[in-house]
C-alpha cells in the first residue's frame, strides 16, 4: 500500500519569504511523486512531478523538489513567494489501481493551505 | 486548447432524488478517472476506464456508478444520495500509454460541487 503524509495542514509565509511545503511518502515499489496546487473551487494542477533520473525536478512557476529516497521525502520549495501562490497544495504517489490495474490511481497528501502575507 | 470540462460546476440535489455528473475532454487521452473530495480532506479515487474497461475501488460504495459511452464523454450517477455523498467531484484524465502507466500525468477538470438537500 501506499500512502503520504503532509507535514503541516498550514503554513503561513511572508512574500519573498522561502516556500518549504513538506512530504513524505511510504511505498513497497519505486514511487512517482507528483505535486499539485488546488486554487479555491478549481481542479487541481500538475506543478512538477517525478519519475525516474534526476532527483531535483523543476515545476512551473518557479517550485522544484527533490527527490530523497533515504528520507522517503519529496519536500516542495519556492525561493521566493508571490501573492498567486495563496492556495491548497497537495503531494501525491501513484500506483497500481486497488483493482489491481495499473492506470495510475493517484494517493494523494491531506494537502497544505499556503498563505501568502504582503 | 485541450481540457477537460465537467457539468455543471454546481449541482444541488435532494436525499435520495438519482443526479448525475458529466465529464468531457478533448485530449483524446485513454483514461478517465472519477474523484470524490469531501470539505478539507484529500480527493480520493472512486473508480477509472482505460478505454471502455471499467475499474472500481474496492471501497467505492454501490450507490456510485459510471458510464462511459465514448472517447470523450464519462458520468458519474449517485443513485440514491445521502448527505454523506455532499462533495466536490473531480474528473480526470490521462493518456494511458506511457510505460509504466503510473507515470502518466492526470489533467484535472475543475470539479462539480455537489449539495445534497
Amino acid at each position: 500500500a501506499q500512502s503520504v503524509t503532509q507535514l503541516g495542514s498550514h503554513v503561513s509565509v511572508s512574500e519573498g519569504a522561502l516556500v518549504l511545503l513538506r512530504c513524505n511518502y511510504s511505498s513497497s515499489v519505486p514511487p512517482y511523486l507528483f505535486w499539485y496546487v488546488q486554487y479555491p473551487n478549481q481542479g487541481l494542477q500538475l506543478l512538477l512531478k517525478y519519475t525516474t533520473g534526476a532527483t531535483l525536478v523543476k515545476g512551473i512557476n518557479g517550485f522544484e523538489a527533490e527527490f530523497k529516497k533515504s528520507e522517503t521525502s519529496f519536500h516542495l520549495t519556492k525561493p521566493s513567494a508571490h501573492m498567486s501562490d495563496a492556495a491548497e497544495y497537495f503531494c501525491a504517489v501513484s500506483g497500481p489501481s486497488a483493482g489491481g490495474t495499473s492506470y495510475g490511481k493517484l494517493t494523494f497528501g491531506q494537502g497544505t493551505i499556503l498563505t501568502v502575507h504582503p | 486548447d485541450a481540457m477537460v470540462i465537467q457539468n455543471p460546476r454546481y449541482q444541488v440535489t435532494q436525499f435520495g432524488k438519482p443526479v448525475t455528473l458529466s465529464c468531457s475532454q478533448t485530449l483524446n487521452h485513454n483514461v478517465m478517472y472519477w474523484y470524490q473530495q469531501k470539505s478539507s480532506q484529500a480527493p480520493k479515487l472512486l473508480f477509472h476506464y482505460y478505454d471502455k474497461d471499467f475499474n472500481n475501488e474496492a471501497d467505492t460504495p454501490d450507490n456510485f456508478q459510471s458510464r462511459r459511452p465514448n472517447t470523450s464523454f464519462c458520468f458519474l450517477d449517485i443513485r440514491s444520495p445521502g448527505l454523506g455523498d455532499a462533495a466536490m467531484y473531480l474528473c480526470a484524465t490521462s493518456i494511458g500509454t506511457s510505460n509504466p502507466p503510473s507515470t502518466d500525468t492526470q489533467y484535472f477538470g475543475p470539479g462539480t460541487r455537489l449539495t445534497v438537500l
